[in-house]
């Protein structure tokens, strides 16, 4: 069974660009969530998704956003990029039941 | 406000000896309580997890220890092998699928 599968896996944008990430959950997985691995910072909550909902944000601004899709599938966009945005995004799925699997993420670097 | 605090935030075991790493919540309303394991490069693997209904649980070299009543769970990793050098999260969520909340990480380094 394939688990959590990110892309990319590296990526580098310019200052006030926009990224896309995406994620493709564990199959029979409902729940997404991202999460921002920044150096030092351990794991930020970003976004929950279930069934197609947004779920529960954390305390991060506007700029991020993002959506799931009807396979479950999901995708982080990040508006108007900044320096600090740098980090490793991570996605983890779960089933109705309490474990969470993650990808390997995808490494964001903003020069 | 961090509900999960994790310390400490480096480790240095020798082979063969017991890593412990500690972790309080705050959230009376957390019912599950993993750990999980990060390589350099890597996502976070679920390593071992316990619910509040038991006080040790235990896998392999692994055991969880769990004190409900102080809010406080600690990770033992037995007989530490160089191999477990990595980052270690301890983790907690309420039922229904919430979110995890993290610790901030233990960096734990085994040397012969």
């Amino acid at each position: 069974e394939a688990g959590v599968t990110q892309s990319p896996t590296h990526l580098i944008k310019t200052r006030g660009q926009q990224v896309t990430l995406r994620c493709s959950p564990i199959s029979g997985h409902t729940s997404v969530y991202w999460y921002q691995q920044a150096l030092g910072l351990g794991l930020q909550f970003l976004l929950w998704y279930d069934e197609g909902e947004e779920r529960n944000r954390g305390n991060f601004p506007p700029r991020f956003s993002g959506r799931q899709f009807p396979n479950y599938s999901s995708e982080l966009n990040v508006n108007a990029l900044e320096l600090e945005d740098s980090a490793l995004y991570l996605c983890a799925s779960s089933p109705r039941a309490e474990m969470a699997f993650f990808g390997q993420g995808t490494r964001l670097t903003v020069v | 406000q961090q509900q999960v605090k994790q310390s400490p935030q480096s480790l240095i075991v020798q082979k063969g000896g017991i890593s412990i790493i500690n972790c309080a919540y705050e959230n009376t309303a957390f019912d599950y309580f993993p750990w999980y394991q990060q390589f350099p490069g890597k996502g976070p693997a679920l390593l071992i997890a316990i619910r509040p209904d038991v006080s040790e649980k235990k896998e392999g070299r692994f055991t969880i220890s769990f004190n409900k009543s102080a809010k406080q769970f600690s990770l033992h990793i037995m007989d530490s092998q160089p191999g477990d050098s990595a980052t270690y999260f301890c983790a907690a969520r309420m039922s229904g699928n919430t979110p995890l909340v993290f610790g901030k990480g233990t960096r734990l380094s085994v040397i012969a």
